[in-house]
């Protein structure tokens, strides 16, 4: 079955440690995303990539970093940097000329 | 000013109602338009695209005004199973989706 899988479903780290989120995609799709979520607020983009080995900011892309060294595949890494990290964290996918995203299930990060 | 507005709620109406939703969006360079539903913790879906024309799916209808820049969704017969959150979504050339905080809807048995 084709379809975007993100790893680990939920992620406990201690503050001031950097952690890596995975994403995974087996659609051929070329754009890839990462949008962060917290309670009662809509999704807001921190990194997206159209194309291997090149990605751009989102509207939030401070203490966050990815890489696009396949197609299949865009890690994010949450850094120390990064001051409020708990949220729940979404990976999407979509196809070049075709705006409709798919979602990986998330990851719900917890940091303490 | 907010790229893409919605009422958060919570709408609360009981069975076999019907309900709208209006969204509004800010840039009027946006060319696709969405409705995508979200369960409670889980990833946000595609419910349906929204055309300049309108159009249906069974017992959802999404409207599209380019001149007023506002985007509707109406569930006519109301199920329990429609309790979610609603989010409307916009888009603007071969840019991400810009997505709204999301209306959630509960259906009352």
């Amino acid at each position: 079955d084709g379809g975007i899988t993100q790893s680990p479903k939920y992620l406990f780290r201690k503050e001031g440690q950097n952690v890596t989120l995975s994403c995974e995609q087996n659609l051929n799709h070329d754009a890839m995303y990462w949008y962060r979520q917290d309670p009662g607020q809509g999704l807001r983009l921190i990194y997206y990539s159209q194309i291997v080995n090149d990605f751009q900011k989102g509207d939030i892309a401070e203490g966050y970093s990815v890489s696009r060294e396949k197609k299949e595949s865009f890690p994010l890494t949450v850094t120390s940097a990064q001051k409020n990290p708990t949220a729940f964290y979404l990976c999407a996918s979509g196809r070049t000329g075709d705006p409709e995203a798919f979602f990986g299930q998330g990851t719900r990060l917890t940091v303490v | 000013r907010k790229e893409v507005e919605q009422d958060p709620g919570p709408f609360n109406v009981p069975e076999g109602a019907t309900v709208a939703f209006n969204c509004t969006y800010s840039n009027s360079a946006s060319q696709s338009f969405f409705w995508y539903r979200q369960d409670c913790r889980k990833e946000p879906k595609l419910l349906m695209s929204v055309y300049s024309s309108g159009n249906e799916d069974g017992r959802f209808t999404a409207q599209l005004n380019r001149a007023s820049q506002y985007i509707s969704l109406l569930i006519r017969d109301s199920k329990l199973s429609d309790s979610a959150t609603y989010l409307c979504v916009v888009n603007i050339g071969n840019t991400p989706l810009v997505f709204g905080k999301g209306t959630r809807l509960s259906v009352i048995a």
